[in-house]
């Protein structure tokens, strides 16, 4: 597609419930990036898929999170048994082949509501 | 680790004039590179301005230059001749320079500006 793709735009849930938040990449592109942003905060890194495989994982904040990348294109971040705290906007990002002269294309991201 | 601080959490211009955001950075990394973003309500993150650290001379697009002094690790933006569509939130962002597995960028808390007609 011509840019990076979210999806869906907002999603509310209840506290305990499981959620699923989706990325479709830039064509072509091999990096693919989750960031987290709260209310009043800027982007904080989640983690960083190379291909297929997760390249970084640092940025999850405990095992309530996951995501996948299973054929190298369409990511999906996973959270399960949300809370309250887990409210924010989900940016996902790629780029080319993850090199750090190769810039990051941003989608519009998913905001997330915990009721 | 790196950390990137932006003071200045809102700030006002009238239209078609001058303003500068201020952002300083802190990093044991010789070389990296240094990002301007723009936030509008849209939430998409849009790359304004791009600066390398090894390059001495200070970046320009259009109405947009920065201030880089590595010494001081600090790393403005200016907008000149602003204009009602500039008003968005404005993210300093960090990354380091290296191979493959180099990641992450890192962003500041970021400042709003406010566009005055």
């Amino acid at each position: 597609g011509a840019g990076v793709s979210q999806t869906p735009s907002n999603k509310v849930t209840e506290k305990g419930k499981y959620v699923e938040l989706r990325c479709d990449p830039i064509s072509g592109h091999t990096a693919l990036y989750w960031y987290r942003q709260s209310l009043g905060q800027g982007p904080e890194f989640l983690i960083y898929f190379q291909g297929t495989g997760a390249a970084d994982d640092s940025g999850l904040p405990n095992d309530r999170f996951f995501a996948v990348r299973p054929e190298g294109s369409v990511s999906t971040l996973k959270i399960q048994r949300t809370e309250r705290g887990d409210s924010a906007v989900y940016l996902c990002a790629s780029s080319r082949d993850g090199y750090s002269n190769q810039p990051q294309h941003f989608g519009d991201g998913t905001r997330l509501s915990i009721l | 680790a790196q950390t990137v601080t932006q003071s200045q959490p809102e700030m006002s211009v009238q239209e078609a004039e001058t303003v500068t955001l201020s952002c300083t950075y802190d990093t044991s990394e010789s070389d990296y590179y240094l990002f301007w973003y723009k936030q509008p309500p849209s939430r998409q993150m849009i790359l304004v301005i791009r600066q390398e650290a090894y390059k001495q001379q200070n970046a320009t697009e259009n109405r947009f230059s920065v201030n880089f002094q590595k010494a001081a690790k600090s790393f403005s933006l200016k907008i000149s001749d602003s204009q009602l569509g500039d008003a968005a939130m404005y993210f300093c962002a960090y990354r380091s320079v290296g191979g493959r597995w180099d990641d992450k960028i890192i962003f500041g808390k970021g400042t709003r500006l406010h566009i005055l007609p």
